[in-house]
């Protein structure tokens, strides 16, 4: 146990449906992040957030949409996804921005039919 | 463009083996190099590397930075069963007041009893 949670592990979805992944850390941690972990491709951030304020924005598109209500607290709202969009969604959280080391969730394995 | 290229891809040893993984990298502003162990979905922290020629220890794992070169060892001494995983390096850059890591595609290693 990392003291990073998320919910749900697998989550299968069509295309026009809206779902939403949930992380929370009970570290005490200020930073968290989004990853997509794709089939034999490397680990890619997709959204960071330091202290509640969204700090970097990776090229991802607005189907998805990241919500940071506290520090321990960080959502992933999905819409209109795409089948390439199936993947796992990790998400990690670090003492600050600047802090060395990451703690990972389990992840979301999502699927979209 | 940035780079982390990890090799082998996948490796295949018995128990008792020794493996070395490699990790190389190109990145503007580096700033350090991290191990993760990823079993079944969350990674863990092995190592952060910042300075070259320290070699950091763990149990049967250590591992070494060389700044000049542009690449960094993962070593398992005995490997075991357990040490069955996915490991990724990740290298730490500074852009723009912040940090980005970027991941390598991972180095799958299966011990065989």
């Amino acid at each position: 146990e990392t003291g990073v949670t998320q919910t749900p592990r697998h989550l299968v979805m069509g295309m026009t449906n809206k779902k939403s992944l949930k992380c929370e850390q009970h570290l005490g941690h200020n930073a968290m992040y989004w990853y997509k972990q794709s089939a034999k491709k490397p680990l890619e951030l997709m959204f960071v957030y330091s202290l509640e304020e969204r700090v970097e924005n990776n090229s991802v598109p607005s189907r998805f949409s990241p919500e940071c209500p506290n520090s321990s607290h960080l959502f992933l709202h999905l819409h209109t996804l795409q089948p390439e969009d199936s993947a796992l969604y990790l998400c990690a959280s670090s003492q600050d921005r600047t802090s060395g080391r990451e703690f990972f969730g389990p992840g979301t394995r999502l699927t979209v039919l | 463009e940035d780079k982390v290229v990890q090799s082998p891809l996948s490796l295949v040893v018995h128990e008792g083996d020794t493996v070395t993984l490699n990790c190389s990298y190109e990145v503007t502003n580096f700033r350090s190099l991290l191990w993760y162990k990823q079993e079944k979905k969350a990674p863990t922290f092995l190592f952060m590397l910042t300075s070259s020629g320290i070699e950091k220890k763990s149990g049967r794992l250590s591992s070494i930075l060389d700044k000049k070169e542009l690449f960094s060892i993962l070593n398992i001494t005995a490997t075991q069963t357990g040490d069955s995983a996915v490991y990724l390096c990740a290298v730490r850059r500074h852009t723009s007041g912040t940090y980005k890591y970027i991941f390598g595609t991972g180095t799958r290693l299966k011990v065989l009893a």
